[in-house]
């Protein structure tokens, strides 16, 4: 897989917009950009994912750039309850390679009031 | 929505006891995964099964192992347990076949094993 690249962490103020960037610049052209977040000792939680173009859903958006090599996931208007630990993922898809969601370092990110 | 069960939630064991975490997938997820998750650490891909079938393999000791049964559901076995394996363990599960590109994976609550 990839390897990501992610800020250890980052703050955002409460009704703003969280901007998390990734850059992921060895990904290769059949591989999807994951993000999943963990609030604190909860499972991880699916938020969105991508290929190349942008996405959006209910809980956020997913902008990757023109070559892929990096992303951003954007939460419009952070709450607290978005503090979590946020994770960039991205996967190989190949029958004959291990590529199930492998977590590295993510980024703690910290909605103050 | 049913979500994946865990249990136990929390297990304390001594040095070189066994366990056994269990997972209850999805209804209609045919796939599941473990991950561990040590204090202040990532999540670690342990071995996730498809169709009651191994999958893939990651970073699980040789005195762990795991099954898929005939309903889904999944166990976790470790053996000769030492202090470095308390950790928070997740199961996940995902209704797509392995390998697949937009599988989805869902989280359980996990069980913290705590090994004294």
């Amino acid at each position: 897989d990839a390897k990501t690249t992610q800020p250890p962490s980052m703050d955002c103020a409460e009704g703003r917009a969280a901007n998390l960037p990734c850059n992921h610049s060895t990904i290769s052209g059949n591989e999807y950009v994951y993000w999943y977040r963990q609030i604190h000792s909860q499972g991880p939680q699916y938020i969105i994912h991508g290929l190349k173009n942008n996405e959006t859903n209910e809980m956020a958006s997913l902008i990757i750039t023109e070559d892929r090599k990096s992303s951003t996931l954007i939460l419009p208007h952070a709450t607290l309850r978005d503090t979590a630990v946020y994770y960039c993922i991205v996967r190989v898809v190949s029958v004959y390679n291990n590529n199930d969601m492998r977590f590295g370092a993510g980024t703690r990110l910290t909605v103050k009031p | 929505a049913a979500g994946v069960i865990q249990s136990p939630r929390h297990l304390i064991k001594e040095k070189r006891e066994t366990a056994t975490l269990k997972c209850y997938p999805i209804p209609r997820h045919d796939t599941v995964y473990w991950y561990q998750q040590g204090p202040g650490q990532d999540p670690q891909f342990l071995i996730s099964f498809y169709e009651k079938m191994q999958s893939d393999k990651g970073s699980i000791p040789d005195r762990f192992s795991a099954q898929q049964f005939s309903d889904y559901h999944s166990e976790l076995n470790m053996s000769s347990l030492e202090l470095g394996d308390s950790a928070l363990y997740f199961c996940a599960s995902s209704s797509n076949r392995p390998k697949s590109l937009n599988e989805k994976l869902f989280f359980g609550s996990g069980t913290q094993l705590s090994v004294l």
